[in-house]
């Protein structure tokens, strides 16, 4: 299993940005997929998921109305577009996948992690 | 929303000590705890979940127990390589939150 992100970058803050991470190894449209983000420093913050389908996805309160996630099963490729960005945005962005033991539930267990993809906000 | 609650902080021990970690949830999740291990600059691995069910490659002095509102994670036999951060998450419903982890250095 491989988890590949990319798009990360610096910009101003109010911007926007879309993440892109595609799996491999694995049947990509069988598994929820999910960001995790990482401030300087700080902690890990649950940020999205999106189901096996997409027809649902979750957020978190920080960035509910500002980002949205998406995915082309076609494509091996999950997407997190990110607007009106502030400074406290800065992170960096791990793609995740789900395990089987929580696939089709509403439990959410990070199986296999990519290596993560710089955002940096700042004027 | 449930917040997840670890301690301590940070802890230093030394090669060989059994070492461990609380986390707890601001109400109660039955099972649903898993923990992972955060290496210096690298992603988190998955450890623990069902908070005490060992994931597939991880190595067995890594065990965990609890239920409900309070949870532990038992390094015994420390080794060089658990140095890290370890985060605990409730894995059951959204949000899926995570502790705000506890730092493991060597004495």
């Amino acid at each position: 299993v491989q988890l590949l992100e990319s798009g990360g970058g610096l910009l101003q803050p109010g911007g926007s940005l879309t993440l892109s991470c595609s799996g491999f190894g694995f049947t990509f449209g069988h598994y929820a997929m999910t960001w995790v983000r990482q401030a300087p420093g700080k902690g890990l913050e649950w940020v999205s998921t999106i189901s096996h389908s997409a027809a649902e996805t979750w957020h978190s309160d920080s960035v509910r109305g500002r980002f949205s996630i998406s995915r082309d099963n076609s494509r091996n490729t999950v997407f997190l577009h990110m607007s009106s960005l502030r400074v406290d945005d800065s992170a960096v962005y791990y793609c995740a996948k789900d395990s089987p033991h929580t696939q089709y539930t509403s439990g959410l267990l990070l199986e296999y992690w990519g290596q993560g993809t710089q955002v940096t906000v700042s004027s | 929303d449930i917040q997840m609650t670890q301690s301590p902080s940070s802890l230093s021990a030394s090669v060989g000590d059994t070492v461990t970690i609380a986390c707890r949830a601001s109400q109660g999740i039955g099972r649903s705890l898993a923990w992972y291990q955060q290496q210096p600059g690298k992603p988190p691995k998955l450890l623990i979940y069902d908070a005490s069910t060992l994931q597939s490659g991880a190595p067995s002095r890594f065990s965990g127990y609890g239920s409900g509102t309070d949870f532990t994670l038992i390094i015994s036999s420390l080794q060089p390589e658990d140095i890290a951060t370890y985060y605990c998450q409730k894995h059951n419903s959204p949000p899926w939150t995570f502790g705000q982890g506890t730092k493991v250095e060597i004495k």
